[in-house]
């Protein structure tokens, strides 16, 4: 069974800085790793998407890498704002299927 | 990106009464959908998978009698709470996979917006 986990469980930094979150997991026999955004109160926003065979993806100021063998994922934010503010959440499948088991989450907190 | 929707966005409901959840793809076909319930500062717990057409497949500890799922179009599952108790107020979140991605895109899970429901 898949395990998931997510470090720091929490971060407050100050605007501008850049940041680094981590995700590891038990079973790197997986097809894909996901990473998302929650709001309070609010469904999951889809960040990146890192296939098995990809080492990492962009999107904006977010990179995410993937390491398979060690079963790592980190997402770094660059030029942390405010609108940054949420919890991040990694998720990543068993081996052999694409049904994601979940982080506890990152809660990110960047006050201006 | 792919759009999921869900309705409605939270419920108020008396105990004992049942609710239902409709969860919709908007663009895409979803072959499997995934509901979660999510309780305050915890993460997504898994509820059930469910498949186009075919029974939902349950996690160990959830009850198939109690949440009721029924994925009878491509493009929409529904979640019934019944006989609803104080206990299952939640936040309930579904997601989706478009099984026609193109390869470099499998297995991406598209959520709705979630439904919170108190029950009183």
């Amino acid at each position: 069974k898949q395990e998931v986990t997510q470090i720091p469980a929490a971060l407050s930094v100050p605007e501008g800085e850049n940041l680094v979150l981590n995700c590891s997991f038990t079973d790197s026999a997986i097809y894909n790793l996901q990473w998302f955004r929650q709001d309070p109160g609010k469904g999951l926003t889809s960040l990146l998407l890192i296939q098995s065979s990809q080492r990492e993806q962009t999107s904006g100021r977010l990179n995410a890498s993937l390491d398979k063998s060690s079963g790592r994922s980190t997402l770094y934010i660059a030029a942390s704002q405010p609108g940054d503010s949420a919890t991040y959440l990694c998720a990543v499948p068993s081996g052999g299927s694409y049904i994601p088991t979940f982080g506890r989450g990152t809660s990110l907190i960047v006050h201006p | 990106g792919a759009v999921v929707s869900q309705h409605p966005s939270w419920v108020i409901c008396k105990s004992g009464t049942s609710v239902k959840i409709e969860c919709r793809s908007l663009d895409f076909q979803a072959t499997t959908m995934f509901w979660y319930r999510q309780f305050p500062k915890q993460s997504l717990m898994l509820m059930a998978t469910s498949n186009e057409g075919s029974k939902a497949t349950y996690e160990q500890g959830v009850e198939k009698d109690k949440f009721l799922i029924n994925h009878a179009s491509l493009t929409l599952s529904t979640l019934t709470v019944t006989s609803a108790h104080p206990e299952d107020s939640s936040f309930y979140i579904c997601s989706a996979t478009d099984n026609l991605a193109a390869s470099g895109r499998l297995g991406e899970q598209f959520f709705g917006p979630g439904t919170r429901l108190t029950v009183l």
